[in-house]
């Protein structure tokens, strides 16, 4: 199993729709979750971080399942500008602070008008 | 504030060469991360250095090694290049590498192409 796996996509939705993604982790070890944006040919940048209680930052909302080792990104109402790749990240801890982010390979939205 | 500067932004080079790409942090961040995005394989974890010293490696084979100088820039080497390491590689800064909830800041990458 990867360590973090994401819906492959690509997803194409109209603008105004609800649009879900989900993403899986292997280590029950991992600490910390993020979702982090990616447009075209642009370095990646944070979303929002992923609390256990789940968040909302206005249209998104992060939801995680540690049981299930499960992550969500719901985004609400659709603008043509949430065209990107989201990428799912996970931060795992090991012995000591020997700790390291992993990306999953991210999965493509394109909001058409 | 300047973000995230990485440099060459572009690189062409050939089979078995060398190359060495350079990452200068936020101000203040001492934490910093190499990453490999190839087309296709989403971003690889390479390096993470922190305060001087490596703190962790991904998968990748000894002819990728780093450092990071006492004023928290980094640079990246790659020795004997292969076609397969064609690829945007990308650097990111966080504040505290230790915390568990570290947001990265990522510089815009350096794209290597090797023919």
């Amino acid at each position: 199993r990867k360590e973090v796996e994401q819906d492959p996509g690509p997803f194409n939705v109209p603008e105004g729709a609800t649009v879900a993604f989900n993403c899986t982790y292997s280590n029950s070890a991992s600490q910390s979750f993020f979702w982090y944006r990616q447009d075209c040919r642009k370095e990646p940048k944070l979303l929002m971080s992923v609390y256990s209680s789940g968040n909302e930052d206005g249209r998104f909302t992060a939801q995680l399942n540690r049981a299930s080792q499960y992550i969500s990104l719901l985004i609400r109402d659709s603008k043509l500008s949430d065209s990107a790749t989201y990428l799912c990240v996970v931060n795992t801890i090991g012995g000591g602070s020997n700790y390291k982010l992993t990306f999953g390979k991210g999965t493509l939205l394109t909001v058409n008008p | 504030e300047a973000g995230v500067t990485q440099s060459p932004t572009h690189l062409i080079k050939t089979r078995g060469q060398q190359v060495t790409l350079r990452c200068s942090p936020i101000s203040g961040h001492t934490s910093v991360y190499w990453y490999q995005q190839a087309l296709g394989l989403g971003l690889q974890f390479l390096l993470w250095y922190d305060e001087g010293e490596e703190r962790n490696r991904g998968n990748f084979p000894p002819r990728f090694s780093g450092r990071q100088f006492p004023n928290y820039s980094s640079e990246l080497n790659v020795n004997a290049l292969e076609l397969e390491d064609s690829a945007l590689y990308l650097c990111a800064s966080s504040l505290m590498g230790a915390a568990t909830n570290e947001k990265l800041f990522f510089g815009s990458g350096t794209q290597l192409s090797v023919l």
